[in-house]
Parts: C-alpha cells; sequence; structure tokens
C-alpha cells in the first residue's frame, strides 16, 4: 500500500529537549511538509521540501529545523528553542509541489511538553 | 484578518440531512480549492478538489465555487454518521504557492 507514515503517534517531551518527528513516504513524491494543527487556528505550514537535499521556511520555522537527504523521509526536529511545541503535526506530500497539485497527508504525531 | 475564514461550529445535523459548510476568503489570487476530511486524531483526506468556479460533484458531495463572492461551498446530501469529522477547505493560487488552509467546521451527524 502507498501511503504517509508518521511516527510516533503520541510523543512526550521534557522542557528544554530536542525531538525528532518521523515522516516516510512510498508515494514517490518529490515535495513533502510539515505542518502544525493547533485548536481554533488551522494548519500553519512550518517547512516545505521540493526536492532532496533542498528545502524552505514556511510561515512558523522558527525553533524547528528539517533535513531531506532521502526522497521518501523528511524528519521535523522540533528543537528547544520552539517555546509553545505542544501541537498535532502533519507531515503531507505531493507529486511536484506545483501548479494543480494536491497534497496528501500523514496520520499525524501529537506532541505533548511536560 | 485572515485570508480564509471558516466558522467552527459545532454543526449539528440529523442523519439524512443536507449540510452546507462555507468558506469565504479575501485573496482573489486563489484559483484551486480544495475539502478535506479529518476525523479526531487523524490526518486529512482529501475529498474534493476543483479548479475556478462552477460546480463538481462526487457521489454525496458537491463543491461549489463562487469567485465573483470569494465563496466556497460544500455540500453533503444525505447525511450519514460517518460523515461526522471537522472539514476543512483549503485554497491556493496555483504554481509553487503555498496552501492556505480554513480552521475547519466540525459536523456531528446524530443518528
Amino acid at each position: 500500500d502507498g501511503g504517509i507514515t508518521q511516527s510516533p503517534k503520541y510523543l512526550f517531551r521534557k522542557e528544554g529537549q530536542n525531538v525528532t518527528l518521523s515522516c516516510e513516504q512510498n508515494l514517490n513524491h518529490d515535495a513533502m511538509y510539515w505542518y502544525r494543527q493547533d485548536p481554533g487556528q488551522g494548519l500553519r505550514l512550518i517547512y516545505y521540501s521540493q526536492i532532496v537535499n533542498d528545502f524552505q521556511k514556511g510561515d512558523i520555522a522558527e525553533g524547528y529545523s528539517v533535513s531531506r537527504e532521502k526522497k521518501e523521509s523528511f524528519p521535523l526536529t522540533v528543537t528547544s528553542a520552539q517555546k509553545n511545541p505542544t501541537a498535532f503535526y502533519l507531515c503531507a506530500s505531493s507529486i511536484t509541489g506545483g501548479l494543480r497539485d494536491t497534497q496528501y497527508f500523514g496520520p499525524g504525531t501529537r506532541l505533548t511538553v511536560l | 484578518q485572515k485570508e480564509v475564514e471558516q466558522d467552527p461550529g459545532p454543526l449539528s445535523v440529523p442523519e439524512g440531512a443536507i449540510v452546507s459548510l462555507n468558506c469565504t476568503y479575501s485573496n482573489s489570487a486563489f484559483q484551486y480549492f480544495m475539502w478535506y476530511r479529518q476525523y479526531s486524531r487523524k490526518g486529512p483526506e482529501l475529498l474534493m478538489y476543483t479548479y475556478s468556479s462552477g460546480n463538481k460533484e462526487d457521489g454525496r458531495f458537491t463543491a461549489q465555487v463562487d469567485k465573483s463572492s470569494k465563496y466556497i461551498s460544500l455540500f453533503i446530501r444525505d447525511s450519514q454518521p460517518s460523515d461526522s469529522a471537522t472539514y476543512l477547505c483549503a485554497m491556493n493560487a496555483g504554481g509553487y504557492q503555498k496552501v492556505t488552509f480554513g480552521t475547519g467546521t466540525k459536523l456531528q451527524v446524530i443518528p
């Protein structure tokens, strides 16, 4: 089955710790995205990547970092610099990231800071 | 003012009702319009995708775009309890533009 997987499903972090969220896709999509979802705020774009070894900041990149060493993988690190990291994190992918391209989402990771 | 406005609900309807979900937007450059359905604690799944103005139908779902009013709608006919979810509208201007999402409307269909 083709799709997007995210792990873990739930993650707990102590203040001051960095944590890495995994996102893998076997859809052969070039573009991948990370969003954060908070109640009443919709999805906000953190980072996106249209090609391996290249990525761009989204609207709320501060306190986050990413890498794109392989086409199928786009891990997100939530650093201790992120002031309010508790949220639902969604990874998505699309064929190219271009015209008329639609995004397909993974199941999400819920991060809670203790 | 947000680029995309969506009533958060919750919207409660009896089973079998026709549901109307709406979004308004301010950016006249938006050309591509999408509706996603998100069940609790799950990722959004794409329901409908339309380009520019007009209607698009898929089974019980109809997406409608009125660019002159900057208003989009999703209609659900013969609503079922399994339709209970949060519905997100999304739109972009095309090209390598980011997608802008609404905040979502929570729908509950009562058996």
